[in-house]
């Protein structure tokens, strides 16, 4: 158990809908990250927030956003979903944010999200 | 830009026997980081061992070793006496000194077998 938590653990829903992932990082990390993984693209990198503040963006499509709140955990929101849009979506957080090589990422369980 | 490339798609290990999961990567900043994750059946990713470009010796965790070859640009995983419950996929990834995401490889498929 990594300490990141991550919910719901399965989303299944439609196309054109809209859901929320939600992400609480382990105790006392102040850094969130979100990756996709899908069959096709791999895992990528989406966005990062750090203490609040959005840090570094990656491939995230418009139709995605995120935000952290005071209390530290995260949330993800997919809009106007589209089949390709299915995939498994980690939440992952660190101590700090500043970029330092060495600083490990731990990752929740994920959310796997199905679009039909 | 950086890369990963992690060239088996798939590897069959004995039980007890031990194994290498290669990994190549490609990268002009001079400090950079590299790590190995787990991903079991269930789907999540589990930390294992992380290099720094600038570590002196090869990094050790348990069973898991890695074999860091700054020169050749590669950072390949040993994992000794395999067991049943080191089938999963394993991926390499790196992060850039001042960057924050990691970069994952496509990933390596290891079965374990009796």
């Amino acid at each position: 158990d990594s300490g990141v938590t991550q919910t719901p653990k399965h989303l299944i829903t439609a196309t054109g809908q809209r859901v929320t992932l939600r992400c609480s990082p382990r105790s006392g990390d102040l850094s969130v990250y979100w990756y996709q993984q899908s069959l096709d693209q791999g895992l990528q990198f989406l966005i990062q927030y750090y203490n609040g503040e959005e840090r570094a963006k990656g491939n995230i499509l418009e139709r995605f956003s995120a935000q952290q709140f005071p209390d530290l955990h995260s949330e993800l929101n997919l809009s106007s979903l589209e089949l390709g849009d299915s995939a498994l979506y980690f939440c992952a957080s660190s101590v700090g944010g500043r970029g330092t090589q060495k600083e490990t990422q731990y990752f929740g369980p994920g959310t796997r999200l199905l679009v039909l | 830009a950086q890369k990963i490339t992690q060239t088996q798609p798939g590897m069959f290990v004995q039980e007890k026997e031990a194994v290498t999961l290669d990994c190549t990567y490609d990268t002009s900043d001079p400090s950079y980081g590299l790590f190995w994750y787990k991903q079991p059946s269930s789907g999540e990713m589990i930390f294992l061992i992380y290099q720094g470009s600038y570590d002196q010796q090869n990094a050790t965790e348990g069973r898991y070793s890695l074999n860091f070859q700054k020169a050749r640009k590669s950072a390949n995983l040993v994992i000794s006496a395999s067991q049943l419950g080191d089938s999963a996929m394993y991926f390499c990834a790196m992060r850039e000194r001042g960057g924050n995401k990691l970069t994952f490889g496509t990933g390596t498929q290891l079965k374990v077998e009796l």
